[in-house]
């Protein structure tokens, strides 16, 4: 069975400070995708990237960066010198195989930048 | 381009009621999935339809039912409905290709949220 697990709950900052989410997942699959959404108070979730499991080069785009590493199972999310509008709950989510419309989420982490 | 579209953002139901959720996704895009999120469970995946028939269904009882209809708006459908069955609920579109292995990324709707009385 796939599982995700964000194990920061919260996370308070002051701007201009970075922030680092962290993420394990655990799949059976050979072949998976992984994802960081955000959910601002809106509700809407917005994509913010998509990982494949054979791809662990890491990417930076703009003030986010990702860190995936398969050895451990982790896909941590980096978002350096932080605004205020990051505040928002940032969701990692893990595909069932190539499946990537069925995805399992981890719980959370709630993000506040602080003026 | 047009976003993916919920009706209604807002209900409010008794218990023993049922109610019907509708879901407009991106122009182009085939497949559509739902999703329930509540503050104890979190997001969990309810089910999947692509070209009208539903490919992949998550842990929920039988009172979860949904449907897609020829032009791609996909309708979910509760019935019996339970104090626990109060959540948001979120449906996403992708174009993903028949073979079942996406292009892209999934685009999520604001939500339908739902408070069951």
């Amino acid at each position: 069975a796939q599982k995700v697990t964000q194990a920061q709950t919260e996370i308070s900052v002051v701007e201009k400070e970075d922030v680092t989410l962290d993420c394990v997942y655990e799949t059976r699959d050979t072949t998976y995708y992984l994802f960081w959404y955000k959910q601002p108070p809106s509700g809407e979730l917005v994509f913010l990237i998509r990982r494949n499991s054979f791809d662990e080069q890491n990417e930076i785009s703009g003030r986010y960066s990702w860190n995936f590493q398969k050895s451990t199972s982790s896909f941590n999310f980096t978002i350096t010198a932080s605004q205020v509008v990051d505040s928002a709950v940032y969701f990692c989510a893990l595909s069932e195989g190539i499946r990537d419309y069925k995805l399992s989420f981890g719980a959370g982490t709630t993000v506040t930048v602080r003026a | 381009k047009a976003g993916v579209t919920q009706t209604p953002r807002y209900l409010i139901k008794t218990r023993g009621q049922q109610v019907t959720l509708s879901c407009s996704p991106i122009s182009g895009h085939r497949s559509v999935s739902w999703y329930q999120q509540t503050p104890g469970q979190g997001l969990q995946f309810l089910f999947e339809y692509f070209s009208e028939t539903q490919r992949n269904k998550g842990n929920f009882p039988g009172r979860f039912s949904g449907r897609q209809f020829s032009n791609s708006r996909s309708e979910m459908n509760v019935s019996t409905l339970e104090l626990g069955d109060s959540a948001l609920y979120l449906c996403a579109s992708s174009s993903s290709p028949k073979t079942g292995a996406n292009t892209g990324e999934l685009f999520f709707g604001e939500g339908s949220r739902l408070t069951v009385l």
